[in-house]
């Protein structure tokens, strides 16, 4: 069975400070796909980034970055000079290849200034 | 704007109700997902249909059935409704499944069971 583990239920940053998201999940799966998606105070869900198993180059995406390790089974994001507006709910997200995608419980992350 | 379309937004109606949430895709996108969230159970997986056909399957009720049509819309029915069956319920799309693209969600439809 797949699970998604986000261990840290509310995170509180001040503005500016760098935040590491972090995310462990189980599979059986030798293919699978891993996502990280934002749902702010308005509710809607926003994909951020997306990878997959055979893929474990780790890059930056602007103040994104992701830090992938099958020996671990570590997904974790990170996100550079957090702004206010980045205070959100994030959700670490695995699928497998059929479509059936399980998320984590999330974490809550409040960026003050 | 994600581009998939969840109408209503929101829903009051009692308990033992019927209802019908509808989603839109994007244009092109042959995915259809469906989760619930709640506050207890987080977000959880329904189902998956693709090109018209159930693809995956989750933690989805009995009570509860999708179906995706020629069209590509889908709609998801919620019967016999209690009140722990309140929470968001999100539709999201993809172009093909996770092997090929990521899934964008729509706003949701708030459903609150009286």
């Amino acid at each position: 069975a797949q699970k998604v583990t986000q261990a840290q239920t509310e995170i509180s940053v001040v503005e500016k400070e760098d935040v590491t998201l972090d995310c462990v999940y189980e599979t059986r799966d030798t293919t699978y796909y891993l996502f990280w998606y934002k749902q702010p105070p308005s509710g809607e869900l926003v994909f951020l980034i997306r990878r997959n198993s055979f893929d474990e180059q780790n890059e930056i995406s602007g103040r994104y970055s992701w830090n992938f390790q099958k020996s671990t089974s570590s997904f974790n994001f990170t996100i550079t000079a957090s702004q206010v507006v980045d205070s959100a709910v994030y959700f670490c997200a695995l699928s497998d290849s059929v479509g059936d995608m399980r998320f984590g419980a999330g974490t809550r992350l409040t960026v003050k200034p | 704007d994600s581009g998939v379309t969840q109408t209503p937004k929101h829903l009051i109606t009692a308990t033992g109700q019927r209802v019908t949430l509808r989603c839109s895709p994007r244009s092109g996108d042959l995915s259809v997902y469906w989760y619930q969230q709640s506050l207890d159970q987080g977000l959880q997986f329904l189902i998956q249909y693709y090109n018209g056909e159930e693809r995956a399957k989750g933690n989805i009720l009995e009570r509860f059935s999708a179906q995706q049509f020629p069209d590509l819309h889908s709609e998801l029915n919620l019967s016999s409704l209690e009140l722990g069956d309140s929470a968001l319920y999100f539709c999201a799309s993809s172009a093909w499944g996770p092997e090929n693209t990521e899934a964008f969600f729509g706003q949701g439809t708030r459903l609150t069971v009286v």
